[in-house]
Parts: C-alpha cells; sequence; structure tokens
C-alpha cells in the first residue's frame, strides 16, 4: 500500500517555504525522499533511517517520526529550481521476506518568479 | 561511469502485441526494481528482484512478467494481458535494502495504439 502524501500540490513564490507530509498505515523502518522534474528520472535527497531522525541540505531538511509513521520534508527560502514532483517511499517487508520500496503519488511544487 | 540504462526512449507498439522493456545497471546493485508511472498515481511497483533468479510481483503486477538471469539486468515484458499499458515505466536499482538510496533510469515512454 502506497504512503500518503500530503498537500498533493503548491504553488510558491521564490523565497517561501513548503512542507510535505507523508504517513503510512504501516511501520516505518526508513524513508526515502526523491525529487523529479517533468520526463525525468527521480533524483535521490535523502535517507532518514530511524525515528526522530533529522538531516538537511542547503535549505532542504527531513524530520522522521517513527512513532507516528509519519515523515516530512521541509524546503526553506525556495528557488526556481525547486519545482518538480517530489515523492517520499517507505522500506516495506515484501513476499518471502524480502523487502521493498514502495512510493507516495507525490507532491507538485511550482516555484515562481 | 556507473549507471542504470534503460531503452529504448519511446516506444510504440499496437494492441495485443508483448513488449519488453530493458533495464541494465553496472552499479553491482543486488536489488532492481520496476515501476509504473501515470499522471496523478505516482510510482507504483510493478515487480521487484534482490537476487539473481529471484523476483516478486509488487502491487500491479497483472498482465506483466519479468526475469532475472543476470545481476545487470531486469527485463520488463508487458504483455497483452496488460488491459491499459500505455505508461511512464522506470527502473531502479540499490544495495539490498536497509536505508540504501536507490537509483533510477531515464525511462522508457510506452505508448499502445
Amino acid at each position: 500500500q502506497q504512503p500518503v502524501q500530503s498537500p498533493q500540490a503548491v504553488i510558491l513564490r521564490e523565497g517561501e517555504d513548503a512542507v510535505i507530509n507523508c504517513s503510512s498505515s504501516k511501520a516505518l523502518y526508513s524513508v526515502h525522499w526523491y525529487r523529479q522534474k517533468h520526463g525525468e528520472a527521480p533524483v535521490f535527497l535523502m535517507i532518514l533511517l530511524k525515528g526522530g531522525e533529522q538531516k538537511g541540505h542547503d535549505k532542504i531538511s527531513a524530520s522522521f517520526n517513527e512513532k507516528k509513521q509519519q515523515s516530512s520534508l521541509y524546503l526553506t527560502a525556495s528557488q526556481l529550481s525547486y519545482s518538480g514532483t517530489y515523492f517520499c517511499g517507505t522500506e516495506e517487508m515484501g513476499q518471502g521476506g524480502s523487502e521493498k520500496l514502495v512510493f507516495g503519488k507525490g507532491m507538485k511544487l511550482t516555484v515562481n518568479p | 561511469d556507473g549507471g542504470i540504462t534503460q531503452s529504448p526512449k519511446y516506444l510504440f507498439r499496437k494492441e495485443g502485441q508483448n513488449v519488453t522493456l530493458s533495464c541494465e545497471q553496472n552499479l553491482n546493485h543486488d536489488a532492481m526494481y520496476w515501476y509504473r508511472q501515470d499522471p496523478g498515481q505516482g510510482l507504483r511497483l510493478i515487480y521487484y528482484s534482490q537476487i539473481v533468479n529471484d523476483f516478486q510481483k509488487g502491487d500491479i503486477a497483472e498482465g506483466y512478467s519479468v526475469s532475472r538471469e543476470k545481476k545487470e539486468s531486469f527485463p520488463l515484458t508487458v504483455t497483452s494481458a496488460q488491459k491499459n499499458p500505455t505508461a511512464f515505466y522506470l527502473c531502479a536499482s540499490s544495495m539490498i535494502m536497509g536505508g540504501t538510496e536507490a537509483f533510477f533510469g531515464q525511462g522508457t515512454r510506452l505508448t499502445v495504439v
């Protein structure tokens, strides 16, 4: 089952902030965040591995609340280059004990000048 | 340069024909994945594999088949049983799951007419 992302779409002016949320009905062992430009491959942003972990680089950071089975991605002082669709991915136990990586439906971010 | 390659970038087929999408990686990754992307649906998992000669169904495996005869290769066949095959297909690979990032190919856009 796909993790749930919210909101589905956001339009910002350059310099504004945004928060993208990701939640799952299953226990989360890790959360991945990727950004995809239209027609291109998703690009890795960061992974959070344990509850309470927070990471960040440049003006993009993320948190992981294991108890609440949630993660949030924070985009600060957005730039035009931040435009794209953001996906969260969660690792789950699949058939035969193998792990699989499942993604949410994405959040489309548009940053205007 | 190490990477993951999908070919072709665009593919057109007539309804009722099987078609095979190629995915090759030289990153020495054990895990490989196939995702389907439709507008508003995010990335949906079709099949995944963690070792050679072994693979598991994802959330939308019906109408698709895969093989994993070599570590580097994970081809996806879209069969005539797939009711709505027109979509953007993405292949990804990673070290065995456990908090490692996934690398994506550039995707194949399949159009069935």
